[in-house]
């Protein structure tokens, strides 16, 4: 089992207010790298699919970079909203056969 | 339709029952995968399967037995399952490009608790 870090575990941030969380994996035998967001009581939503080192990602205020050569992503949320309340979970792809990796998440609360 | 949908939501079963989760994608993904989370723990593989054939197996005891009917449909058979076995379990899809660095589309999951 490889490691997949998140960190901080837990965020608090006020409405209107940017953040941003880590995600580190091992950076050898890189596939591709999953954000993923889990709203509570829904499925998990997949945000961006990262594969290339320097990437970087956006859907709307959410965007993400990416790391391979130390083995770190970078979530970032601009503006939070409340509707932003969610556990982000990174995952490592361990293979070409979809073997996900999941860090433990970070949980986010956004209050107005 | 970007859903895959899983029964029941919520089912509780003795240790000497049987009883089976569903999993169902209509977006025509051939790799469809179940993943087991403990409370606080991030989800863990247990099996992947692609073109209905299972592909990887994550060392799961044998009282759970997946199975894959056809192309939309995935099953996971359980029997003689310990209290420790009560988890949420996920079921996903995702497209197959042999690279697979595709999303996986998941389910809400099923809130299994084994008395």
């Amino acid at each position: 089992i490889l490691n997949v870090e998140q960190s901080p575990q837990s965020l608090h941030v006020q409405e209107g207010d940017s953040t941003n969380f880590t995600c580190s994996f091992p950076s050898s035998n890189f596939y591709a790298l999953h954000w993923y967001r889990w709203e509570t009581a829904k499925s998990p939503e997949a945000l961006f699919v990262m594969t290339l080192n320097g990437d970087e990602k956006k859907k709307g205020r959410i965007s993400a970079t990416l790391n391979t050569k130390e083995g770190y992503s970078y979530l970032y949320i601009k503006g939070s909203q409340p509707e932003d309340s969610a556990t982000y979970l990174c995952a490592f792809m361990l293979d070409s056969w979809g073997k996900l990796q999941f860090g433990s998440g970070t949980q986010v609360v956004v209050t107005p | 339709d970007t859903e895959v949908t899983q029964t029941p939501k919520h089912l509780v079963m003795g240790m000497t029952n049987k009883k089976s989760l569903k999993c169902e994608q209509h977006m025509g993904h051939r790799a469809m995968y179940w993943y087991k989370q403990k409370a606080k723990k991030p989800p863990e593989l247990m099996f992947v399967y692609s073109y209905e054939k299972l592909s990887i197996n994550e060392s799961v005891p044998s009282r759970f037995s997946p199975e894959c009917p056809n192309s939309s449909l995935l099953n996971l058979h359980l029997h003689a399952l310990q209290p420790e076995d009560s988890a949420l379990y996920l079921c996903a899809s995702s497209q197959w490009r042999g690279q697979g660095n595709t999303e996986a589309f998941f389910g809400q999951g099923t809130r299994l608790t084994v008395v």
